[in-house]
């Protein structure tokens, strides 16, 4: 079974500054991919950024990047110059390749993190 | 291209009621999957349909069914709603490479 933990029910930072969401993932599984979603109070689910297990390379997405670090088994978000429209509930996921290669089983989410931008 | 589109945004139902929710992936995106989000049990999984087959299913009574056409669209039914019924459903479409992407959701109320 996988299981994700998201340990930070709320943060808070400045307009413009950086900040980094955690999240550590439990998996005995050796091939998984690694998501972070945001949630804005609309409720729609916007796809951040995503890592796969065999990557080396830090996943980036405009000033979205992602901090994975296997051994320790963290895929902290990174948040950089932080605008007043990433104020919304973000959420770390996982989903595992099945047996066979070709197929991902479910997303297991954590419970979220929600992030307020100050101006 | 367009993205995911869910059907209707919103509803309110009566208990014991019925109710049918859609999903329409990206195109070409053959794997739909849909989750329940509630307050207390955060994003819970309820099935996955792949080629018009269910191929993954979580823990949720019968009442909860749903169907895939061979247009890759997918549809989730909700029979004798109750009352903790009530959440939003979400539908992801999924292509090979495991990336999982959302519709905007269907907000569900049950009274």
């Amino acid at each position: 079974a996988q299981k994700i933990t998201q340990t930070q029910p709320g943060m808070f930072v400045q307009e413009k500054e950086a900040v980094t969401l955690d999240c550590t993932y439990d998996t005995s599984d050796q091939s998984y991919g690694l998501f972070w979603y945001k949630q804005p109070s609309s409720g729609e689910m916007i796809f951040l950024i995503y890592q796969g297990s065999y990557d080396e390379q830090n996943a980036t997405e405009g000033r979205y990047s992602l901090n994975f670090q296997k051994a320790r088994k963290s895929a902290n978000l990174v948040i950089s110059a932080s605008q007043l429209g990433d104020s919304a509930m973000y959420f770390c996921a996982m989903r595992v390749k099945l047996a066979g290669g070709t197929s991902y089983g479910k997303l297991t989410f954590g419970q979220g993190t929600i992030l307020t931008v100050h101006p | 291209k367009a993205g995911v589109t869910q059907t209707p945004r919103y509803l309110i139902k009566t208990r014991g009621q019925q109710v049918t929710l859609s999903c329409s992936p990206i195109s070409g995106h053959r794997s739909v999957s849909w989750y329940q989000q509630t307050p207390g049990q955060g994003l819970q999984f309820l099935f996955e349909y792949f080629s018009e087959t269910q191929r993954n299913k979580g823990n949720f009574p019968g009442r909860f069914s749903g169907r895939q056409f061979s247009n890759s669209r997918s549809e989730m039914n909700v029979s004798t709603l109750e009352l903790g019924d009530s959440a939003l459903y979400l539908c992801a479409s999924s292509f090979f490479s495991g990336e999982a992407f959302f519709g905007q959701g269907t907000r569900l109320t049950v009274v």
